[in-house]
């Protein structure tokens, strides 16, 4: 009964191809978000997604478009991917899109583009 | 620019001692912080949280303490436990910048028996 899950755990492809990584909550939160932890280890948010409307979209290489099916799914395709898309991909939920309701993050992707 | 900062990369503690994991911030407009525990091969996870009205917030064996003119917090774990070795990450957020987390670089916490 895991709360936030994402597929694949690990994802190893080569530049130019196109790969989607898929997250899911049972949670019931009505927010969820894209964080990529790069070599750095920080985690810095890609986008956010409130009732299905995209509310948050940093500044991030068209190649990446998330898509929000219904409020349980937050779905990241990547086009024509690029040795530096290597990262580990986290999903998360809250409740509410005030930055006061804790994040509840999915397990990683580990993206490897080689 | 980085505008949460945890400074030590790392940090190593006996069993039953006190773990005090700091973290800096520079913009004035964050008003409630969070902490975040990860072990290797999963996601983090919630610990602890803070709002700006308050200076200090208590969970069991974790308290977290703000200073606001310092632009600083830190977490304490008493007494630590072994099961306490993890990455934990620092994070914040203000009312411009909504649901928008801003995370440090974490600090890893080796609890040694």
């Amino acid at each position: 009964d895991t709360a936030v899950s994402q597929t694949p755990k690990y994802l190893v492809t080569q530049m130019g191809n196109d790969k989607s990584i898929k997250c899911e909550q049972n949670l019931g939160h009505d927010t969820m978000y894209w964080y990529k932890q790069d070599s750095k280890k920080f985690l810095k948010i890609m986008f956010s997604y409130n009732n299905k409307e995209l509310i948050i979209n940093e500044t991030v290489p068209n190649r990446f478009s998330p898509k929000s099916p219904d409020k349980a799914h937050l779905n990241l395709h990547i086009n024509s991917l690029e040795l530096g898309d290597s990262a580990v991909y986290f999903c998360a939920s809250s409740q509410g899109a005030s930055g006061l309701s804790p994040l509840h993050f999915g397990n990683g992707t580990r993206l490897t583009v080689t | 620019d980085q505008q949460v900062k945890q400074n030590s990369p790392s940090l190593s503690v006996q069993e039953g001692r006190i773990s005090i994991l700091n973290c800096d911030y520079t913009n004035s407009m964050f008003d409630y912080f969070l902490w975040y525990k990860k072990y290797p091969a999963e996601g983090p996870t919630f610990l602890i949280s803070i709002s700006s009205i308050k200076d200090k917030n208590e969970d069991g064996r974790f308290t977290v303490f703000l200073n606001k003119s310092a632009k600083h917090l830190s977490l304490h774990i008493v007494p630590s436990q072994p099961g306490d070795s993890a990455v934990y990450f620092c994070a914040a957020s203000g009312e411009t910048s909504g649901s928008r987390l801003t995370f440090g670089e974490g600090t890893q916490l080796t609890v040694n028996p």
